[in-house]
């Protein structure tokens, strides 16, 4: 299995601050990578295929990089409905494999 | 626009099988491209991909449940269904179908079902 590894887990920032998440693959993947945002008691959101193809509908301070092993969501000025936690995904080989998450809180 | 909705028992007992179906509006199951696809997440944890199905009935499975999970499509009715068997409290989780409806061959999930809470006990 590929193992994905976020970090931070958590994260505290202020609104209009920029934010950057990063992910590991264990192995190479090249850029089947995939970043959601979940919000408590919600499913979780696609922002981010392809590991930079913004998902339709998403605002565009998300953005995301990297190909291979090293992977880099960013927002680049927080909003308020931007507080929640954010996962990436490997999206081609089976078993697909989550990051841990990491949770964007409020300074 | 196509949505999922899980449904089944919030309940199960031990050692009994956990059983949920999703149906898809909006749009058919009997095509070809996306996977269909079951996802649970612990309380308070992260995402684990139980395994997918494609129209044509193919299956790909977790290792770690694949002894325990049958997942099974019924294009007439536009459902896909999963089975757990053997459940311990471990099992214990909310389970969301979901699916790469526009973005295969990558397997991002761009629509999801809300999630059904299936706990595990007596």
């Amino acid at each position: 299995d590929i193992q994905m590894t976020q970090s931070p887990s958590s994260v505290s920032a202020s609104v209009g601050d920029r934010v950057t998440i990063t992910c590991r693959a264990s192995q190479g993947i090249g850029s089947w990578l995939a970043w959601y945002q979940q919000k408590p008691g919600k499913a979780p959101k696609l922002l981010i295929y392809g590991a930079s193809s913004l998902q339709s509908g998403v605002p565009s301070r998300f953005s995301g990089s990297g190909s291979g092993t090293d992977f880099t969501l960013t927002i680049s000025s927080l909003q308020p409905e931007d507080f929640a936690t954010y996962f990436c995904q490997e999206a081609n080989s089976f078993p697909l494999t989550f990051g841990g998450g990491t949770k964007v809180e409020i300074k | 626009q196509v949505q999922l909705q899980e449904s089944g028992p919030g309940l199960v007992k031990p050692s009994q099988t956990l059983s949920l179906t999703c149906t898809v509006s909006g749009g058919s199951l009997n095509i070809g491209g996306p996977y269909w696809t079951w996802i649970r997440q612990h309380p308070g944890k992260g995402l684990e991909w139980i395994g997918n199905i494609y129209y044509s009935g193919n299956t790909n499975y977790n290792p770690s449940l694949k002894s325990r999970v049958t997942i099974s499509i019924d294009t007439s009715t536009n459902q896909f269904s999963l089975k757990l068997s053997s459940v311990t409290a471990a099992d214990t989780a909310v389970y969301y179908c979901a699916t790469s409806y526009d973005t295969p061959p990558e397997h991002a999930f761009d629509i999801w079902g809300q999630g059904t809470m299936v706990t595990v006990s007596s």
